[in-house]
């Protein structure tokens, strides 16, 4: 059964905690990203990989930090540097092809993180 | 930074009717464009693609793409109350594979 994970599904931290969001991944995709979605928002781009070992800044990395040690796995750790990490997370995975051409990012069911 | 634009809503339809969702592009160079539904609290799932000016159908959902006007749309005939959700536009990066740039969302209320 082929899909994306996410755990937890609800989190909830303390102010200057860090914590860690799993993300796993058994498509064989090259290509993992982690999205913030806040209500009423569009999803924005924290981090993404495009392969093992690599991974690049998105649109809002601060506060945030990544690994990509293996090729199913894309943690994302929310470090106390984020000042508001209230929100919706979301991994997703695609292929990777030339570009232009299409690959479908598939979606995990998502992390909700509360700071208390 | 590029930007897509869409009409935020709420958008509230009767059940059989015709639900119209419109979409905006900054970069001229974009080449893919993509549909994702969103169910309230789920994570989004992709209904539909274009890439080609025209439309392009699906069952119930047509895609319209307009690379002169920067535009792409998505039509749902006979819209249903399982159709209620947000609808995400996004838009394929040129300057990074496969990174895409995601709409704000427009939500869509069909009533029985």
């Amino acid at each position: 059964d082929g899909g994306i994970t996410q755990s937890p599904k609800y989190l909830f931290r303390k102010e200057g905690q860090n914590v860690t969001l799993s993300c796993e991944q058994n498509l064989n995709h090259d290509a993992m990203y982690w999205y913030r979605q806040d209500p009423g928002q569009g999803l924005r781009l924290i981090y993404y990989s495009q392969i093992v070992n690599d991974f690049q800044k998105g649109d809002i990395a601060e506060g945030y930090s990544v690994s990509r040690e293996k090729k199913e796995s894309f943690p994302l750790t929310v470090t106390s540097a984020q000042k508001n990490p209230t929100a919706f997370y979301l991994c997703a995975s695609s292929m990777t092809g030339q570009r232009g051409s299409y690959n479908e990012q598939f979606f995990g069911p998502g992390t909700r993180l509360t700071v208390l | 930074q590029k930007e897509v634009e869409q009409n935020s809503g709420p958008l509230s339809v009767p059940e059989g009717a015709i639900a119209s969702l419109n979409c905006t592009y900054s970069d001229r160079g974009s080449q893919s464009f993509f549909w994702y539904r969103q169910y309230s609290g789920k994570s989004p799932e992709l209904i539909m693609f274009i890439y080609s000016n025209g439309d392009k159908e699906d069952g119930r959902f047509t895609a319209q793409l307009n690379k002169a006007s920067q535009y792409v749309s998505l039509l749902i005939r006979d819209s249903q109350p399982s159709d209620s959700a947000t609808y995400l536009c996004a838009v394929e990066d040129q300057t990074g594979a496969n990174n895409l740039f995601f709409g704000t969302g427009t939500r869509l209320t069909v009533i029985p």
